[in-house]
């Protein structure tokens, strides 16, 4: 099981760049979960998908953020245009179908940082 | 506010001692989570304890969800270094959904 796959690992941005983050998920698993990780905030949950459709997505922070899940095996995290206070650890996450105490499956993140 | 609380924020033991870590939620819990992580990686899922009294172990650490004070334990015994790292809690409000929230984290560091 190759686990949640997230890329890239770091990214350095400038102010005002448009950034992409990616994921895939965990083979079998139709849920998935953006978070973003911050010292102040901790861990927020930014949007989730279940069976490729969001169903929450209250917690992105503006709509400088878009999300899309066009296949089982792939999302992405959009932020555009980028600011400073957009720095994080971004977290993808899944779960297996089934129900809704499944533990989520962490990727290792994405350090991002906007200058 | 936060909605679920863990205390302390942060600790410093000697290898060997015993420690316990908490987590308080201002509402309902539907299910309660462990993860640990470490610095620069994911987290790691721990236990989950679904419900009230319900107590499970792992290696040496144990986890207790008391619900009807809506609160959950973390114990490590004759702790080691290698239990170093962040552990967060993570809970859902809203029965049937995966809208799970998760506490601010407790950084336990362990002296050898």
């Amino acid at each position: 099981d190759a686990g949640v796959i997230q890329s890239p690992r770091h990214e350095v941005t400038e102010m005002g760049q448009e950034v992409t983050l990616r994921c895939k998920p965990i083979s079998g698993h139709n849920s998935l979960f953006w978070y973003r990780q911050t010292m102040m905030r901790g861990l927020e949950l930014l949007i989730y998908f279940n069976n490729n459709v969001p169903i929450d997505d209250s917690g992105m922070p503006e709509d400088r953020f878009s999300a899309k899940m066009p296949n089982a095996s792939f999302s992405t995290l959009k932020i555009q245009p980028s600011e400073p206070r957009d720095s994080a650890v971004y977290f993808c996450a899944s779960s297996p179908p089934g129900t809704y105490n499944s533990p989520l499956h962490f990727g290792n993140g994405t350090r991002l940082t906007v200058t | 506010s936060q909605e679920l609380e863990q205390s302390p924020q942060s600790l410093i033991v000697q290898e060997g001692k015993n420690l316990t870590i908490n987590c308080t939620s201002s509402k309902t819990l539907y299910g309660l989570y462990w993860y640990k992580q470490k610095y620069g990686e994911g987290l790691i899922f721990l236990m989950m304890l679904q419900k009230g009294g319900e107590e499970k172990s792992h290696e040496k650490i144990t986890a207790k969800l008391d619900e009807k004070k809506q609160q959950s334990s973390l114990h490590i015994t004759a702790s080691q270094p290698s239990h170093a790292g962040i552990y967060l809690c993570g809970a859902a409000h809203i029965p049937g959904t995966y809208k799970y929230i998760f506490g601010t984290g407790t950084r336990l560091k362990v002296l050898a």
